[in-house]
């Protein structure tokens, strides 16, 4: 069974332009979580969907940030404009129920030059 | 903030039994312990979970004090592959949804 997919695995952009992520939870999975993760530090929440729902977004930085999963399945996660303090990985993790185990993709190394 | 304290580093021979403490003085009453890890260049890996009792599983053990305020993991055997960033994190109901406060973790080294 393939787990959590993500794309692109590294991208390199110029600071001001905009990049999106993409993520392909299990199936079956309701819960889809977005975390950042700075080099040396743990993940860090950005927004956690149940289904189509965002139910936890208090702390995506909405200036520039945005996310959907449209049909409560894949999900996307943008940033407009990027800053070079955005390079960092991020994370995508996807559960059938709750935060008992969740299944962690291999994430997205952002660059910002 | 993270509610869990954890050794920044540890080491442990190969073939021997690692044991990550953990404190989480704050944890209340429904709060569960959970365990990830995460090796070089990968997402976390769910490793194991308990609320009260001790837990085992084809990967670890999981030792909770009786007054909840710590635990340990416990790798019986740690191979090579074990080195890694372990996390040890307090949270909401088995089932609840609820997002995973990750700490600093402890990076445990495997040596040969």
């Amino acid at each position: 069974e393939a787990g959590v997919v993500q794309s692109p695995r590294y991208k390199i952009i110029e600071k001001k332009q905009p990049v999106a992520f993409w993520c392909n939870p299990i199936s079956g999975h309701n819960t889809l979580y977005w975390y950042l993760q700075n080099l040396g530090q743990g993940p860090e929440l950005l927004i956690r969907y149940e289904n189509e729902e965002a139910v936890d977004d208090s702390q995506l930085p909405k200036d520039r940030f945005s996310a959907e999963r449209l049909k409560g399945v894949d999900s996307t996660l943008k940033i407009q404009p990027a800053e070079l303090g955005d390079s960092a990985v991020y994370l995508c993790a996807s559960s059938l129920v709750g935060v008992s185990e969740a299944f962690f993709g291999q994430g997205t190394r952002l660059t910002v030059v | 903030d993270a509610k869990t304290t954890q050794p920044p580093s540890m080491d442990c021979a190969e073939g021997r039994a690692a044991n990550l403490p953990c404190n989480h003085s704050t944890i209340s009453g429904n709060e569960y312990v959970y365990w990830y890890r995460q090796i070089h260049s990968q997402g976390p890996q769910y490793i194991i979970h308990g609320l009260k009792n001790n837990e085992t599983n084809e990967m670890a053990s999981l030792i909770i004090t009786e007054d909840r305020k710590s635990s340990t993991l416990i790798l019986p055997h740690a191979t090579l592959r074990d080195t890694a960033v372990y996390y040890c994190i307090v949270g909401g109901e088995e089932g609840g949804s609820e997002k995973l406060v990750f700490g600093k973790g402890t990076k445990l080294t495997v040596n040969p």
